[in-house]
């Protein structure tokens, strides 16, 4: 069984552009939700993807998008980017049960905008 | 607006040392709460899940207590090992709407000294 993985591990760049980030789920989980942590700070709720639909999203703007995939690997994309949006990004997935949901963490993604 | 705290915000204790960890939530109405453990530049990993409906939950050295009612969790850790130093987070996990995402605290950095 494998665990969750993120691509890349560590990105930079610039103000104004876009960013692609990359999640594989544990092996037999069907959901997928994306966090923001600042340097310092508990991580944030960015959204979550549930059966390739958006299944809840957090206080974030709509340049903050994703994609969940027939495999429920996942993608997490950020338009316009501001130098706020430095920050480790993590993706967690969770079977969504009502008797079993315990959401299982990858290493993240470090993302630094200059 | 659910909201979570951790106390202390930073600890340093002494190898062998028991220590008690805090987190309290302002929202009572939860489905669960998880304990987290986050090395430095790193994603978090999961070390007690306590369902609403439970008082407490133990993994060897861990020990973590629920109380609903009042809004509290403590995370007990024995006999503190230099390899237990990390960044431990509590977040809980909403019991209304179906995303259930996890609201984060800002976490305790636990320094145990040889």
């Amino acid at each position: 069984e494998t665990g969750v993985t993120q691509s890349p591990t560590h990105l930079i760049k610039t103000r104004g552009q876009q960013v692609t980030l990359r999640c594989s789920s544990q092996s037999g989980h069907n959901t997928v939700s994306w966090y923001q942590q600042a340097l310092g700070q508990g991580p944030q709720f960015i959204f979550q993807y549930y059966r390739e639909e958006e299944n809840g999203r957090g206080n974030f703007p709509p340049r903050f998008s994703g994609l969940q995939f027939p495999n429920y690997s996942s993608e997490l994309n950020v338009n316009a980017l501001e130098l706020d949006d430095s920050a480790l990004y993590l993706c967690a997935s969770s079977l969504l049960s009502p008797t079993y949901n315990e959401q299982f963490f990858g290493p993240g993604t470090r993302l630094t905008v200059l | 607006k659910q909201e979570v705290t951790q106390i202390p915000a930073a600890l340093s204790v002494p190898e062998g040392e028991n220590l008690v960890l805090n987190c309290s939530f302002t929202d009572s109405a939860i489905y669960n709460l998880q304990w987290f453990r986050q090395d430095p530049g790193k994603g978090l990993t999961s070390l007690l899940l306590i369902q609403s409906s439970q008082r407490e939950q133990t993994s060897g050295r861990l020990n973590a207590s629920l109380d609903k009612s009042s809004g509290r969790s403590t995370l007990y850790i024995a006999a503190s090992q230099p390899g237990d130093s990390a960044t431990y987070l509590c977040a809980v996990r909403g019991g209304l709407g179906s995303a259930r995402q996890l609201t984060f605290g800002s976490g305790t950095q636990l320094t145990v000294l040889p």
